[in-house]
């Protein structure tokens, strides 16, 4: 079973604007990730944020964990076409085997 | 070298048919795992090799036989598959409690 609900499904924004996607789960968790994937094909690991940490920078992204609302949020900042993709937030159990994935975000930027 | 190889990248096999699906690392990780994807839709975890032994079996139908041949090298043997059994499949590696790293995927059609 899945452990997360995203939110949006989908969002449709302008090359420029920012986009914020948020996730939510249900267990305690050792660490969360957010994944990005093309078209069906691999995913691509985007950044990660374990459980005593509350924000996390990389590039253009930006995440926030908060675990007593047991919820996380992405944000990309100036979007690009090239961002087009689906994204996926993924939770980490505590024992550390199990990474299981949320619904995911279908992201359009148009140029 | 930073790449999960799987093999083959797209398959087509009839219900009475047996073969194999291959995956590849050399970054010395000790997790490896298949994980099911259905168009526009989350992965989903399979199995979970850790130390080439077999910790997470998700119920999945004894149709799907995984292996772990060595630290490596990665297998998902199948036989008699289902027409539902068609999606794309993920082999992913990682160290514990860190990112995962995905293959492109194994585009499965069962005729």
């Amino acid at each position: 079973s899945q452990q997360g609900e995203e939110d949006p499904q989908a969002l449709s924004i302008q090359e420029g604007e920012n986009a914020t996607m948020n996730c939510s789960y249900k267990t305690s968790i050792n660490n969360l990730q957010w994944y990005r994937q093309n078209s069906g094909r691999g995913l691509v690991h985007l950044i990660l944020i374990r459980s005593n940490e509350r924000e996390k920078h990389s590039g253009r992204l930006r995440v926030t964990l908060d675990t007593s609302k047991k919820s996380s949020s992405l944000l990309i900042t100036a979007s690009r076409a090239a961002d087009t993709a689906s994204y996926f937030c993924a939770t980490l159990e505590t024992s550390g085997s199990r990474l299981t994935f949320g619904e995911g975000t279908q992201l359009t930027v148009n140029p | 070298d930073t790449e999960v190889t799987q093999t083959p990248k797209h398959l087509v096999m009839g219900m009475t048919n047996k073969k194999s699906l291959k995956c590849e690392q050399h970054m010395g990780h000790r997790a490896m795992y298949w994980y099911k994807q259905k168009a526009k839709k989350p992965p989903e975890l399979m199995f979970v090799y850790s130390y080439e032994k077999l910790s997470i079996n998700e119920s999945v139908p004894s149709r799907f036989s995984p292996e772990c041949p060595n630290s490596s090298l990665l297998n998902l043997h199948l036989h008699a598959l289902q027409p539902e059994d068609s999606a794309l499949y993920l082999c992913a590696s990682s160290q514990p409690y860190e990112k995962l790293f995905f293959g492109s995927g194994t585009q499965l059609s069962v005729l």
